[in-house]
């Protein structure tokens, strides 16, 4: 079975500030990873996700997550943090090539972005 | 192209009822996947559905139950309502039943038990 840890249930970050979401996943087996947003009485939202190959990945919106094997981790990253920014963000994982993608989300960590 | 779409937006339930849950997949999708997200909390899942069938379950009593119809849409059931089904119920869409399709969600319904 897999699990995913994400160490700050919140994490307040003035504007234009960098912030950094820790997330740490346990699993016997290869996995997918992704990190989702969710907005306000909002569903969830794909922010990116690794799948293979490059190790950094990086969403259209200026996020970016490294994949770490050796440390079992997927952080999430942004240089620059703007108010629209202000959701609860998910990192999730599934196994890789099993039928069926279930994924198993961490807590989630909400982030605040303040003026 | 519409998105996945879920309905009713609210409900209120009372301890004992039952109730019904409905999702429309995002269009060209056939694979259906319910997640319980309850306050402060990651979503959970509950199942998935795929080809009309459950293919995959996760830690959630017979209680929940659900189908798919052969256009893709699907249901969920929750039977002998208890305070603790409270929560956000999350719908997901994808193309096939493995793990490199991504699952697109919906707005979800938000239950609550009195």
């Amino acid at each position: 079975a897999q699990s995913v840890t994400q160490l700050d249930s919140q994490v307040p970050v003035f504007e234009e500030a960098p912030v950094e979401l820790r997330c740490n996943y346990s699993s016997s087996v290869s996995v997918y990873l992704f990190w989702y947003v969710q907005y306000p009485n909002q569903g969830l939202q794909l922010l990116l996700k690794y799948l293979s190959g490059s190790t950094l990945v990086e969403s259209i919106n200026g996020f970016e997550a490294e994949f770490n094997k050796s440390q079992t981790s997927f952080h999430l990253r942004k240089p620059s943090v703007h108010i629209s920014d202000t959701a609860e963000y998910f990192c999730a994982v599934t196994k890789w090539g099993a039928a069926g993608n279930k994924l198993t989300f961490g807590g989630g960590t909400r982030v605040l972005v303040k003026p | 192209d519409a998105g996945v779409t879920q309905s009713p937006t609210h409900l209120i339930k009372t301890r004992g009822q039952q109730v019904t849950l409905r999702c429309s997949p995002k269009s060209g999708h056939d694979t259906v996947s319910w997640y319980q997200q309850a306050l402060g909390q990651g979503p959970q899942f509950i199942f998935q559905y795929y080809e009309e069938e459950e293919r995959q379950r996760g830690n959630f009593p017979d209680r929940f139950s659900g189908h798919q119809f052969p256009n893709y849409s699907s249901e969920l059931n929750v039977n002998a309502l208890l305070l603790g089904d409270s929560a956000l119920y999350l719908c997901a869409s994808s193309l096939g039943d493995r793990g490199v399709h991504e699952q697109y969600f919906g707005p979800g319904t938000r239950l609550t038990v009195t």
